[in-house]
């Protein structure tokens, strides 16, 4: 157990809806990332926060969007949903926001779109 | 940019044997590196980093990898493989940056053990 906590664990959705992933990273952790993994793409680096501020970002969609909350926990929110998007969707944490701090993922939330 | 690369998607080892999964990177600055196991149903775990300390780096689980600047690679290595090994292993860089911790990720090795 890394102390990363990820809910839902599974979420089944149509086509054209939103939906939120929640996140709460360890307990003194200050940056959360997501990830997405799929089977086309790979583990792809969506975004990161550190203390609330957006740090670092990659290839994210516009119909996606994250936010870290005064608690530090994080919510993903994908809107517009399409079949592409289904996937394993991970948070990490770490303690800084540093390149070389260690990131302990989450067991994922498994997004399936229909 | 940075980039990583997995040699063999799948590999397969009788218990016993050696393991060894390969990882190329490519990056324009001195990268960190990392390797992650995920088993099934389950998130990333570390097996070890090297953040340009000792070249050679002891993981958990039995698992050390050795940094080569020269050849670009981090290369996995277990001397006896488990049962307990069968997993997906991923290899990933990170580069000192102006802001941000980012990750990339290779495309995974899935680790087969036979009895």
């Amino acid at each position: 157990d890394s102390g990363v906590t990820q809910t839902p664990k599974h979420l089944i959705t149509a086509t054209g809806q939103r939906v939120t992933l929640r996140c709460s990273p360890r307990s003194g952790d200050l940056s959360v990332y997501w990830y997405q993994q799929s089977l086309d793409q790979g583990l792809q680096f969506l975004i990161q926060y550190y203390n609330g501020e957006e740090r670092a970002k990659g290839n994210i969609l516009e119909r996606f969007s994250a936010q870290q909350f005064p608690d530090l926990h994080s919510e993903l929110n994908l809107s517009s949903l399409e079949l592409g998007d289904s996937a394993l969707y991970f948070c990490a944490s770490s303690t800084g926001q540093g390149s070389n701090n260690e990131q302990f993922f989450g067991p994922g939330t498994r997004l399936t779109v229909l | 940019a940075q980039s990583v690369t997995q040699l063999g998607s799948h590999v397969s080892v009788s218990e016993g044997a050696l393991v060894l999964l390969r990882c190329n990177y490519s990056s324009s600055v001195p990268p960190y590196l990392f390797w992650y196991v995920q088993y099934p149903n389950q998130g990333l775990q570390l097996l070890l980093k090297y953040t340009s300390a000792a070249t050679l780096v002891k993981g958990i689980n039995g698992f050390e990898a050795e940094f080569k600047k020269s050849e670009t690679s981090f290369h996995l290595t277990k001397p006896s493989a488990h049962m307990s090994d069968a997993a997906e292993y991923f290899c990933a860089v990170s580069v000192p940056q102006a802001a941000g911790n980012k990750l990339t990720f290779g495309g995974g090795t899935r680790v087969l053990v036979k009895p």
